[in-house]
């Protein structure tokens, strides 16, 4: 099973500071995701990247396949962003179907 | 609008109970997945079904029984279950193609809550 570990597990911030959130995992993968939940459960999928970088509006993710390492990027961070981000990778060995190992979360507050 | 819908979104059930959650996905995917999120505790995944086949039970107790009818709707048998079964059920759906890991869409989840 691939290990998937989250810093840091809770962050807090000013409204407008830039934002990183680190994903490190321990076997080699075809492609990572970045998932975000918002108070009250709904998870929304921000981000699959197998390589270098992907950007959407504020948010930025870039993945180092060689030392099995992504990072989450928010710029001028809002009140809004405040949700957990949770990073997950596919299951190590055998047949995926799809099956994804998940980090235990980062907490993200913003403070306006 | 996610395109994965689930109900109800909040249950509450004694332990002799039985009810059953519902996900239902509008995205013509081929896959269906249940998760438990546990308070302070990362998503586990329950079970999986790809083309109406379950092709993944993570070691779940036989208290939790899934159903899968069709490609578009997914659903969760409960009966007897225990406190600590207490936890947001999280359905979600995605495209299954050989190894690929594509993108997985997520109903809002059903808050259960076990007295």
């Amino acid at each position: 099973k691939n290990e998937v570990e989250q810093s840091p597990q809770n962050l807090t911030a000013q409204e407008g500071e830039f934002i990183t959130i680190n994903c490190s995992y321990s076997v080699g993968i075809s492609a990572l995701h970045w998932l975000q939940q918002h108070p009250g459960g709904g998870i929304v999928s921000l981000f699959m990247l197998s390589s270098g970088k992907k950007k959407h509006g504020r948010l930025i993710a870039t993945i180092n396949i060689q030392e099995k390492h992504s990072s989450l990027h928010i710029t001028a961070s809002h009140p809004r962003d405040s949700a957990v981000y949770i990073c997950a990778v596919p299951n190590a060995g055998g047949t995926s179907y799809g099956k994804l190992t998940f980090g235990q979360g980062t907490i993200l507050t913003v403070h306006p | 609008e996610t395109g994965v819908t689930q109900t109800p979104r909040h249950l509450v059930m004694g332990m002799t109970n039985k009810k059953s959650l519902k996900c239902e996905q509008h995205l013509g995917h081929n896959a269906m997945y249940w998760y438990k999120q546990s308070a302070k505790k990362p998503l586990e995944l329950m079970f999986v079904y790809s083309l109406e086949e379950r092709v993944e039970n993570n070691s779940v107790p036989s208290r939790f029984s899934p159903e899968c009818p069709n490609s578009s709707h997914l659903f969760l048998h409960l009966h007897t279950l225990q406190p600590e079964d207490s936890a947001l059920y999280l359905c979600a759906s995605s495209h299954i193609q050989g190894e690929g890991t594509d993108t997985q869409y997520f109903g809002p989840g059903t808050r259960l809550t076990v007295l």
